[in-house]
């Protein structure tokens, strides 16, 4: 059975680093048209896409994020990470790892994509 | 940029009711773009539907999913228990805001 599962510190400062790790299981993670993809929630509200990477090369992050996000790929763990720097309070949330289904051009540019695996989500507190 | 919003913003029925979701894009979209999801409490986000009204593997049939352009229905037939939740719609890198569907 595939599935996701985030791992990292449940703790960070203000203005350090935060850096999550999502596992993939019962698969590999290059295999198939997916994007590798991380979603915040801050307690009580809505979905806020992060970004994502595409295992032939390619990333792309949201607009309001992009200077502070990185999202990469190890390969040989079947692993994606995150690491978004310069925390402040505003990124307190859970962080969802997911995968994305990708049809069409997946590093060009998709026609659609929609999360069809998702992780069960890890909190992150960013509080000194 | 599309934004997509949901309405209402919560809905309010009882088991059994018929639930009608919306979401529009600020701008026409493909329907092959646009997918639900459902989030119940303390639980992920689960994939309802993808292009628009194709259903995911295990969702009842009560479940359904439609639209074109701007305007985006998801429809619950008969609510259980169990549906009472948040729904978002997605396309692309966007989520709509969620409407809560809560017990009356």
């Amino acid at each position: 059975q595939v599935q996701l599962q985030e791992s990292g510190p449940g703790l960070v400062k203000p203005s350090q680093t935060l850096s999550l790790t999502c596992t993939f299981s019962g698969g590999y993670i290059t295999s198939g048209p997916y994007y590798w993809s991380w979603i915040r929630q801050p307690a009580g509200k809505g979905l806020e896409w992060i970004g994502r990477l595409y295992t032939s090369g390619g990333s792309n992050y949201n607009p309001s994020l992009e200077s502070r996000v990185t999202i990469s790929l190890d390969t040989s763990k079947n692993q994606f990470s995150l690491k978004l720097r310069s925390v402040t309070a505003a990124d307190t949330a859970v962080y969802y790892c997911a995968r994305a289904y990708c049809a069409g051009d997946c590093y060009f540019g998709a026609d659609y994509w929609y999360f069809d695996l998702w992780g069960r989500g890890t909190l992150v507190t960013v509080s000194s | 940029e599309i934004v997509l919003t949901q309405s209402p913003g919560t809905l309010s029925l009882s088991p059994g009711d018929r639930a009608t979701l919306s979401c529009r894009a600020s701008q026409s979209i493909s329907s092959s773009s646009l997918a639900w999801y459902q989030q119940r409490p303390g639980q992920a986000p689960r994939l309802l539907f993808f292009r628009a009204s194709r259903r995911a593997t295990a969702i009842p049939d009560r479940f359904s999913g439609s639209g074109s352009g701007t305007d985006f229905t998801l429809t619950i037939s008969r609510l259980e228990p169990e549906d009472f939740a948040v729904y978002y719609c997605q396309q692309f890198g966007t989520f709509g805001q969620g409407t809560k569907v809560e017990i009356k």
